[in-house]
């Protein structure tokens, strides 16, 4: 089975400055996607980022890029000039790919608590 | 775009009572959804996956008996929480997503539920 680790609950940075968030995960599967979602206080999930395992370049989204590390199974996020809306649990979440009814299933982490400091 | 909406988005019942969450695709056809439930501080745990038209298919440990999930049109499934209890008390998530093993999956907004 799947599992998908994330060993900081909580995690602060100063406005405009750059922080990561750390995820590991466990699989046996060669091609899957990776993703880390952000829930801010109103609870609703919002997609960050997504990394498909077989691409080897880092997916950026603007402030947000990732760490992809397959062999040893890292899949970090980096927030660069964080602001106070950046403030929200994340969630590292891994999928398998094909088309198997079963593989839809998101596994997630138990999150990280990101605090913005003005 | 690819929204979609939950509701009631907090609802307050007596033990006993069954409770009806819907979730709808506002702007997409929705050929899979899943449902989550969420405690405070903690990750979504999974608890069934249903395409349209078919029975749902529950992770292990979750009674579907208990949780009723029904997924008859490409926008709409709903989950009732038949005789709630307490301990039925969470948060709880529906997703949806287009056919295609490349889709993601969108959130909504997220059903609080406090049984008293």
């Amino acid at each position: 089975a799947q599992t998908v680790t994330q060993s900081q609950p909580e995690m602060s940075v100063q406005e405009a400055e750059t922080v990561t968030l750390s995820c590991t995960y466990d699989t046996s599967e060669s091609d899957y996607y990776l993703f880390w979602y952000k829930q801010p206080p109103s609870r609703q999930m919002i997609l960050v980022i997504r990394q498909e395992a077989y691409k080897q370049q880092n997916a950026t989204e603007n402030r947000f890029s990732v760490n992809f590390q397959k062999a040893a199974k890292s899949f970090s996020l980096k927030i660069s000039d964080s602001q106070l809306g950046d403030a929200a649990m994340y969630f590292c979440a891994y999928r398998p790919t094909g088309a198997n009814f079963g593989n839809e299933k998101l596994t997630f982490g138990t999150g990280t608590r990101l605090t913005i400091i003005p | 775009g690819a929204v979609v909406s939950q509701h009631p988005s907090w609802v307050i019942c007596k033990s006993g009572t069954s409770v009806k969450i819907e979730c709808r695709s506002l702007d997409f056809q929705a050929t899979t959804m899943f449902w989550y439930r969420q405690f405070p501080k903690q990750s979504l745990m999974l608890m069934a996956t249903s395409n349209e038209g078919s029975k749902a298919t529950y992770e292990q440990g979750v009674e579907k008996d208990k949780f009723l999930i029904n997924h008859a049109s490409l926008t709409l499934s709903t989950l009732t929480v038949t005789s709630a209890h307490p301990e039925d008390s969470s948060f709880y998530i529906c997703s949806a997503k287009r056919q295609g093993a490349n889709q993601p999956q969108h959130f909504g907004d997220g059903t609080r539920l406090s049984i008293l």
